[in-house]
């Protein structure tokens, strides 16, 4: 079955500055690939998610790259905001009526002012 | 629309006992799933429904019954808890086309003692 990875476990930035979480991702056939947020005592929500036949995605300071070759994807966040605060979550899964999704252990990330 | 919602909120167990907890959407949905989060260890699905009629076993579904009882509702049975079903669990829902988004509804904390 599919088995995702993701790093780091905790990241701390300063504010305005760039932050990064990588997922690899181990079975060749997923072909979907979300990114959650989930804020302190709050539910999961999608903030952007890429199809395999995409390589890049944007949409404004959030970004994801997908590497289907080596098999991992990344999240990208420019210009960070203390509302960035949040544990964020990659999957991996295929598109067949359900996803099926498998998330990654998730990545605490601080934004210092 | 009030979205996912779930019920209870919160519920503490003693070993043993049954219980069973309840998610219902108005999103119209075709797919809802059930999934648990552990501190470290990310989201993971016990069953999922990829439509009316429907269930199937996800990444941890032993110690665990669901049943899709309408298109709006899927519940989630724990016919004899352990403590290592301690956790917290959200439902979720989806609907395939032009965004695969899984809405997630606030989640239950479950406490087997």
């Amino acid at each position: 079955g599919e088995n995702v990875e993701q790093h780091p476990s905790t990241l701390s930035v300063q504010e305005g500055d760039s932050a990064v979480i990588k997922c690899t991702y181990s079975d060749s056939a997923s072909n979907y690939f979300p990114w959650y947020k989930q804020e302190l005592g709050k539910r999961p929500q999608l903030i952007i998610d890429i199809r395999s036949n995409v390589g890049e995605k944007k949409d404004q300071r959030i970004a994801v790259t997908l590497n289907k070759t080596a098999k991992h994807f990344s999240l990208h966040i420019t210009e960070t905001q203390p509302e960035d605060s949040a544990v964020y979550f990659c999957a991996a899964g295929k598109i067949q009526g359900a996803q099926k999704l498998v998330f990654g252990q998730g990545t605490r990330l601080t934004i210092n002012p | 629309n009030a979205g996912v919602t779930q019920t209870p909120k919160f519920q503490v167990l003693k070993t043993g006992q049954s219980m069973t907890l309840q998610c219902a959407q108005d999103m119209n949905h075709n797919s809802m799933y059930w999934y648990r989060q552990d501190p470290g260890m990310g989201l993971r699905l016990i069953y999922y429904s990829a439509s009316e009629g429907t269930t199937d076993k996800g990444e941890v579904p032993n110690g665990y019954n669901v049943s899709r009882l309408n298109k709006r509702e899927f519940s989630l049975r724990l016919e004899s808890a352990a403590p290592s079903q301690t956790s917290v669990y959200f439902c979720a829902s989806s609907e395939s086309g032009l965004s695969y988004e899984q809405y997630f509804g606030p989640g239950t904390r479950l406490t087997v003692t």
